[in-house]
């Protein structure tokens, strides 16, 4: 199965209300990370939270990360119309000095102007 | 705006062609990588290298080939296109970083469709 899962699958909410998203992941990692992809397009990177964070800010945008539950939680405060796309967290672990990521399932967000 | 292209963006073809997606990075990334997304899915990654002439398998069997002649330029070839290699395509880049941990710049992605 896959090391990241996130949930929910699908989330719409209100312009203005507060999104959360969730992501669980199986093994040790090294870093976190949340990207966001519109429709049809590429990924952009977020934000990256390391093993020994606990929460992170930006902007409008929270992370939270607990190692000991394997799970990460990415808060959107006050969303916007241009917040609708689909959220993916991606764990990272090196191995022999070099890093690669294992994407999520992702959760769609839907703002509803 | 992360500087990494990916050619063409849509690709209608025949079964049995030979394709190459085309990914270009400006950045100076050592590192490249190439995913398979299926529409609403996760991502898979296929295929990455570490530098010229470094080339690796992902952790999804794919029957594409890569190539890393340049730093710049990672392109992927589709030997023999069937309508299971339809999928989008998605090329990325990060700087070398041993215990540093990066973000990874993603191109706008070609999305394959095989007749």
């Amino acid at each position: 199965s896959q090391q990241g899962e996130e949930d929910p699958q699908a989330l719409s909410i209100q312009e203005g209300e507060n999104a959360t998203m969730n992501c669980s992941y199986k093994t040790s990692i090294n870093n976190l990370q949340w990207y966001r992809q519109n429709s049809g397009r590429g990924l952009v990177h977020l934000i990256l939270i390391r093993s020994n964070e606990r929460e992170k800010h930006s902007g409008r945008l929270r992370v939270t990360l607990d190692t000991s539950k394997k799970s990460s939680s990415l808060l959107i405060t006050a969303s916007r119309a241009a917040d609708t796309a689909s959220y993916f967290c991606a764990t990272g672990l090196s191995s022999g000095g070099n890093e690669k990521l294992t994407f999520g399932t992702g959760t769609r967000l839907t703002i509803i102007p | 705006e992360a500087d990494i292209y990916q050619t063409p963006r849509y690709l209608v073809i025949g079964t049995g062609k030979k394709i190459t997606l085309e990914c270009s990075q400006t950045m100076g990334h050592d590192k490249m990588y190439w995913y398979q997304q299926d529409p609403g899915m996760e991502l898979h990654l296929i295929h990455y290298s570490y530098g010229v002439n470094s080339t690796e398998k992902g952790d999804l069997s794919s029957e594409s080939t890569v190539s890393r002649i340049r730093t710049e330029h990672f392109p992927l070839t589709l030997e023999s296109a069937r309508p299971s290699h339809t999928s989008q395509y998605l090329c990325a880049s990060s700087t070398l970083g041993g215990r540093t941990y990066n973000e990874q710049f993603f191109g706008p992605g070609t999305r394959l469709t095989v007749l």
